[in-house]
């Protein structure tokens, strides 16, 4: 069974652009979260979607925005990139919300000049 | 909201030796995971273990979930075991990350 995909892996954008980031859950997971992980903070909580609706959120801007597929693909967006925006950004599958194991992907570095 | 504490943030040992990783959590939880990232970022899951005990080749870990802590045991210690080990507490949907403790096995 495949494990969790995000793309792209390595990106660099420059300050004020916007970035989209996917992630493709393990097959049949309804769960899809993100974290974002700085040297400085640690990994934080972005969001969690299930069934296309977000569950939960964490204390991020809201230049932070995510979005679910029926197919349970996700994305998240980064709006007016600001150099803390840097980060490797992770994203988990879980098979039900709330609860249960996560499964990470190999996460999306992002470099903000 | 809920506290991890993990120690020690640091740890070097020789290829060999054992070692304990302890975390601790401020409340009552659902879920309880350790991973271990390794160097291109991927956090590897090593057990899920919101109480009990469980084993797997050289590592094991234990929660006690009545007393706030969860104990990650490395055995036999390899250099392959170098990295960052996270321990990380279910909160309403989302998990609570510790600071990790870097380990550093030296041939």
């Amino acid at each position: 069974k495949a494990g969790v995909t995000q793309t792209p892996r390595y990106l660099i954008k420059t300050r004020g652009q916007q970035v989209t980031l996917s992630c493709s859950p393990i097959s049949g997971h309804r769960s899809v979260s993100w974290y974002q992980q700085t040297p400085g903070q640690g990994l934080q909580f972005l969001f969690e979607y299930f069934s296309e609706t977000q569950r939960n959120k964490g204390n991020f801007p809201g230049r932070f925005s995510g979005r679910q597929f029926s197919n349970s693909r996700s994305e998240m967006n980064v709006s007016t990139l600001e150099l803390g925006d840097s980060a490797l950004y992770l994203c988990a599958s879980s098979l039900r919300s709330n609860t249960g194991e996560l499964f990470f992907g190999e996460g999306s570095r992002l470099t903000v000049l | 909201g809920i506290q991890v504490e993990q120690s020690p943030p640091d740890l070097i040992l020789q290829e060999g030796a054992n070692s304990t990783l302890r975390c601790n959590f401020s409340d009552s939880v659902n879920n309880l995971q350790w991973f271990h990232q390794n160097p291109w970022g991927q956090l590897i899951n090593l057990f899920y273990i919101p109480s009990g005990t469980k084993q797997n080749g050289r590592l094991s870990a234990t929660t006690v979930a009545t007393e706030r802590y969860s104990l990650l045991y490395i055995s036999s210690s390899q250099t392959t075991d170098s990295g960052v080990y996270f321990c990380a507490v279910g909160d309403t949907g989302k998990l609570i990350f510790g600071q990790g403790t870097t380990l550093q096995v030296k041939p």
